[in-house]
């Protein structure tokens, strides 16, 4: 069984500054994990995914996310927020057997204060 | 190339009617799927196609049915309509050849029923 769980669904930051999306994983096997990110009145679009091949993952826009084994977790952060941030945020994680089959967290929105 | 495609983007539905929500890629993928996304529940699973001919249930399958018309197309019906099938639908597609291979997703459909 896998499942993640996305800690706050409502996140509000200050132009500027640092932005910190909490993603804790449950899964029986190494996982695959992904961030997605959805505008309004948009399907969701890849951020970036962890496949075991390097623990610190850089994705679009600026974001990043690090795999902790230990901990279970796939934060995704970003230095500095930017207004065009503002959106939905979801964290998924998939299962290593043939069919790709993806559980997704139940979202956190990022809003961006000026 | 377009992507993922969903037709209709809105519709309007009374209780017991019935509709087909359609979805086209062109990027050659093997895998497609359907989701639903509500409020505070993140995206569900309704059903998939791990490639041509084949379909499978997911997470929320009771109330639809589902159609792999050829590789490009796999289509989602609603029999007899309900208010709790009110949602925004999304269509996404992957390739399957390798795990961890992200997921495309279309723009959405948003249903209400009354």
């Amino acid at each position: 069984a896998q499942s993640v769980t996305q800690l706050g669904s409502h996140v509000s930051v200050s132009e500027g500054a640092l932005v910190l999306l909490r993603c804790n994983y449950s899964s029986s096997v190494p996982p695959y994990l992904f961030w997605y990110v959805q505008y309004p009145n948009q399907g969701l679009q890849l951020l970036l995914k962890y496949t075991s091949a390097a623990t610190l993952v850089k994705g679009i826009n600026g974001f990043e996310a690090e795999f902790k084994k230990s901990e279970t977790s796939f934060h995704l952060t970003k230095p500095s927020a930017h207004m065009s941030d503002a959106a939905e945020y979801f964290c998924a994680v998939s299962n290593s057997g043939g069919y790709q089959k993806v559980t997704f967290g139940i979202g956190t929105k990022l809003q961006v204060i000026p | 190339n377009a992507g993922v495609t969903q037709t209709p983007k809105f519709q309007v539905l009374k209780t017991g009617q019935s509709m087909t929500l359609q979805c086209a890629q062109d990027m050659n993928h093997n895998s497609m799927y359907w989701y639903r996304q509500d409020p505070g529940m993140g995206l569900r699973l309704i059903y998939y196609s791990a490639s041509e001919g084949t379909t499978d249930k997911g997470e929320v399958p009771n109330g639809y049915n589902v159609s792999r018309l050829n590789k490009r197309e796999f289509s989602l019906r609603l029999e007899s309509a309900a208010p709790s099938q009110t949602s925004v639908y999304f269509c996404a597609s992957s390739q399957m050849d390798r795990v961890g291979n992200e997921q495309f997703f279309g723009p959405g459909t948003r249903l209400t029923v009354l």
